[in-house]
């Protein structure tokens, strides 16, 4: 079945530290990636969305590239701040099953000034 | 654009009751999916819809829950009698459908069975 791997949480860095958070996935098809984050005491917010190989989605400086060849979507940040504590989820969709969010278990980051 | 709205924001029962969950979707969002979030998990589909009928609720426990979506607008999900392990939160989210990815969620419901 289509599903998705995240690597386990949590994840403690210290401020303006290197972020990579590992997803890989297996799905039967050409799914489309994303990344969404929750925010303490928030709901889900898409981060970053790659729909076909290759593409690199980014928003508020953190990037993740679809790399088919070795099914993975990690997400990276070059320097991390406090504010990005959060879980991060990523997750697939796939025409044949709806367009239904597949989600990964997600990646606790807590950020130290 | 108003958002997915979701009530209750919490609920407490007790094993054994019943509990519903509304969901209103983003107005013109045809298709409408309903997730539960364990705690440390990541939300798992339980069921969806477009317009008002079921696409998927393969991973809908039906002996106990049981959705609708009347009009194809509105959305209730129900739990009927509870369990322990239905403890969590319920996510409620909409989409245009047909591969837009524009995904709408709501603030979710957080159930606790005791």
């Amino acid at each position: 079945g289509n599903s998705v791997t995240q690597m386990e949480g949590p994840v403690t860095l210290s401020e303006e530290a290197f972020l990579t958070i590992n997803c890989t996935y297996t799905a039967t098809g050409y799914p489309s990636l994303f990344w969404y984050v929750q925010y303490p005491g928030e709901g889900l917010q898409l981060l970053l969305k790659a729909t076909k190989a290759d593409d690199k989605g980014s928003n508020k400086g953190f990037e993740a590239t679809y790399r088919k060849e070795t099914t993975s979507f990690h997400l990276e940040k070059g320097s991390v701040q406090v504010s990005d504590s959060a879980v991060y989820f990523c997750a697939l969709t796939l025409s044949n099953s709806g367009y239904a969010l597949n989600f990964g278990k997600g990646t606790s980051l807590l950020v130290t000034p | 654009e108003a958002g997915v709205a979701q009530s209750p924001r919490y609920k407490i029962i007790e094993k054994r009751q019943s509990v519903a969950f509304w969901c209103n979707p983003i107005s013109g969002h045809a298709t409408l999916y309903w997730y539960q979030q364990i705690l440390g998990q990541g939300p798992k589909l339980l069921i969806q819809f477009q317009n008002n009928g079921v696409v998927d609720d393969s991973q809908l426990p039906k002996d106990r829950f049981s959705a609708e979506r009347l009009k194809g607008v509105d959305s209730t999900l129900k739990i009927q009698p509870a369990k322990l392990e239905d403890s969590a939160v319920y996510l409620c989210a909409s989409t245009l459908g047909g591969g837009d990815y524009g995904y709408t969620f709501g603030s979710g419901t957080r159930l606790t069975v005791v």
